[in-house]
């Protein structure tokens, strides 16, 4: 079965540092893989998203993500963080199951900036 | 247009009442899916509507009765709830295909007296 596993439940960085949250995956098929960000009592939206080809995706608000097949690791950065980007964010991988198709996700990783 | 709205936004209520969580999206996806999410954990899925019919049931208790009723709208029905029922309920869409970008909305926060 295809999952995600997330390191580190909470990772704190302080203003212009380098952000890097971690996503691994398991998967015997290429792997549909998404980041998601959640800011406090809101919805989940889409940072970026690797589905084929180039193996560095670039997505909203300065981030960027590498595919690497061989480490089966999907990491997140953003070379310098802002405060605006303390939230909740979720590493996701698409399957399918009984003729459609969900997402199931990593448990998530808090991000904190300190000023 | 990549909205998904949510009505309503806070809802309280008691464990004898009926209510209606309304989710509603003009992306012409034929995906739409409705999560529950506690506090400080990912969105666990609950159901998923394929073509408006119910594709997938998470095993959730029948005092959540989902609803399809055309191809933009989903319904959650809600009745006899318990307060461990209380969380943040998202809906999304989608195409309905391996790999689609799935479009949250902002959710309804349900507290159950």
């Amino acid at each position: 079965a295809q999952s995600v596993t997330q390191l580190g439940s909470h990772v704190s960085v302080s203003e212009g540092a380098l952000v890097l949250l971690r996503c691994n995956y398991s998967s015997s098929v290429p792997p549909y893989l998404f980041w998601y960000v959640q800011y406090p009592n809101q919805g989940l939206q889409l940072l970026l998203k690797y589905t084929t080809g180039a193996t560095l995706v670039k997505g909203i608000n300065g981030f960027e993500a590498e595919f690497k097949k061989s480490e089966t690791s999907f990491h997140l950065t953003k070379p310098s963080a802002h405060m605006s980007d303390a939230a909740e964010y979720f590493c996701a991988v698409s399957v399918s199951r009984a003729g459609s198709y969900q997402l199931t996700f990593g448990k998530g990783t808090k991000l904190s900036v300190i000023p | 247009d990549t909205e998904v709205t949510q009505t309503p936004k806070h809802l309280v209520m008691g464990m004898t009442n009926k209510k209606s969580l309304k989710c509603e999206q003009h992306m012409g996806h034929r995906a739409m899916y409705w999560y529950k999410q506690k506090a400080k954990k990912p969105p666990e899925l609950m159901f998923v509507y394929s073509y408006e019919k119910l594709s997938i049931n998470e095993s959730v208790p029948s005092r959540f009765s989902p609803e399809c009723p055309n191809s933009s709208l989903l319904n959650l029905h809600l009745h006899a709830l318990q307060p461990e029922d209380s969380a943040l309920y998202l809906c999304a869409s989608s195409q309905d295909r391996l790999g689609e970008t799935q479009y949250f909305g902002p959710g309804t926060r349900l507290l159950v007296l």
